[in-house]
């Protein structure tokens, strides 16, 4: 049982490439998520959805896009990679949004902006 | 809007000392969820425990423990005779009732905890 697979683990880039994310669960969850975390700010949200081929934003979208064609895979792009983007980001997925459902998290991907 | 406060930023301790992180919430919402997860220093994030606004009875799981005060707005956790593996930042989270924006787990910001042997 796989959970949720996160790739690359890390990464590298300069300013202005673009890059994507990987996530993908095998729990048929419908409930997906990216946080991105940064020293002394937590886990914030970038982008979530609720099932396949609805997505919404979180607090902190601005720079990334997501889709979601299938309801295993919920890839994050980086459309022009900017140093302000250096974080770890961790996809987390639940059966639902709702209820006390708790999260599984990917192990993180460590990105740098260079 | 919902918030999470977890005013300690770091916490250091002595192996055996018995030490509590502190989470404080803000909601509207009379349903929603309450959430702790543990990150040790391999980055994964691991789940601890789930509470829901309306079951206010506190937790013990061996050495942890949680105390859930809806009249404070607070859901603390104790760790009892701490160890070295304790040592990760641990994260406070809620949950609103509904699906979309509200049904999405807001952190708050980590607290870091060192025990020393």
């Amino acid at each position: 049982n796989a959970g949720v697979t996160q790739t690359p683990k890390f990464q590298v880039l300069k300013t202005g490439q673009s890059m994507t994310l990987q996530c993908a669960q095998d729990m048929n969850h419908e409930y997906m998520s990216w946080y991105r975390q940064d020293p002394g700010m937590g886990l914030r949200l970038i982008h979530y959805s609720v099932g396949a081929g609805i997505t919404d934003q979180g607090e902190v979208p601005n720079g990334y896009n997501v889709s979601r064609s299938t309801t295993e895979d919920f890839p994050l792009r980086l459309l022009s990679a900017a140093p302000s983007q250096t974080s770890v980001y961790f996809c987390a997925s639940s059966w639902t949004s709702t209820t006390n459902e708790k999260l599984f998290f990917g192990s993180g991907t460590q990105l740098s902006v260079l | 809007a919902q918030k999470v406060t977890q005013a300690q930023t770091e916490i250091s301790v002595v192996e055996k000392e018995d030490v509590t992180l502190d989470c404080v919430y803000e909601t509207r919402d009379t349903t929603y969820y309450l959430f702790w997860y543990k990150q040790p220093p391999s980055g994964e994030l691991v789940f601890l425990i789930r509470r829901n606004s309306f079951d206010e009875q506190n937790e013990i799981s061996g050495r942890y423990s949680w105390n859930f005060q809806k009249s404070t707005s607070s859901f603390n956790f104790t760790i009892t005779a701490s160890q070295v593996v304790d040592s990760a930042v641990y994260f406070c989270a809620l949950r609103g009732p509904l699906r979309g924006s509200q049904g999405n787990l807001i952190f708050g910001k980590g607290t870091k905890l060192s025990v020393k042997p």
